[in-house]
């Protein structure tokens, strides 16, 4: 079945440090990758997406490539703020099954950022 | 607006409780979910509507019922709770459930079960 795996974290790192995530995926078919974001008390909110390989999804300073020679999907920010703390979810939307897609998420990466 | 919206923001319950939580959505989505997260978790999906008829139902414990009365509301009718349901309860929505839209999410409901 499809799956997903992140690093794990959690993940701390100055202001304006380099970020990457690494997020790598088992699918059949030619599935959707996406980058969630969840701030402390909130809900999960669309950070990027791509829907075919070699796309790039980019928001807010932040990139990822869908890679299918490598099956990868890695979140990465040149530079980031205090602001960038939250709990980053990578996931795949592939399968179709009884009629509806299922999002498979990874484990999540806790990431703060200290200023 | 890809705007999800959920309430009660926070919920406290006893186990012989009715409450029922709400989610709504305005973007002409054709699909709506119910994921629950507990703490350190990626959240699970509890129950797919699409065309407001279920779809899915994840083997979820028959004390959580759902409930699509049109294609822009989705209720979840909660009773007899136990205290492991204590979660947040998250709704999304996507343009139908037959592909791999986007699903958008609502900022959900912290529930509390005493």
């Amino acid at each position: 079945g499809n799956s997903v795996t992140q690093m794990e974290g959690p993940v701390t790192l100055s202001e304006e440090a380099f970020l990457t995530i690494n997020c790598t995926y088992t699918a059949t078919g030619y599935p959707s990758l996406f980058w969630y974001v969840q701030y402390p008390g909130e809900g999960l909110q669309l950070l990027l997406k791509a829907t075919k390989a070699d796309d790039k999804g980019s928001n807010k300073g932040f990139e990822a490539t869908y890679r299918k020679e490598t099956t990868s999907f890695h979140l990465e920010k040149g530079s980031v703020q205090v602001s960038d703390s939250a709990v980053y979810f990578c996931a795949l939307s592939g399968s179709i099954i009884q009629g509806a897609q299922k999002l498979v998420f990874g484990q999540g990466t806790r990431l703060t950022i200290n200023p | 607006d890809t705007e999800v919206t959920q309430t009660p923001k926070h919920l406290v319950m006893g186990m012989t409780n009715k409450k029922s939580l709400k989610c709504e959505q305005h973007m002409g989505h054709r699909a709506m979910y119910w994921y629950k997260q507990k703490a350190k978790k990626p959240p699970e999906l509890m129950f797919v509507y699409s065309y407001e008829k279920l779809s899915i139902n994840e083997s979820v414990p028959s004390r959580f019922s759902p409930e699509c009365p049109n294609s822009s509301l989705l209720n979840l009718h909660l009773h007899a709770l136990q205290p492991e349901d204590s979660a947040l309860y998250l709704c999304a929505s996507s343009l139908i459930a037959e592909s791999t839209d986007t699903q958008y999410f609502g900022p959900g409901t912290r529930l509390t079960v005493l």
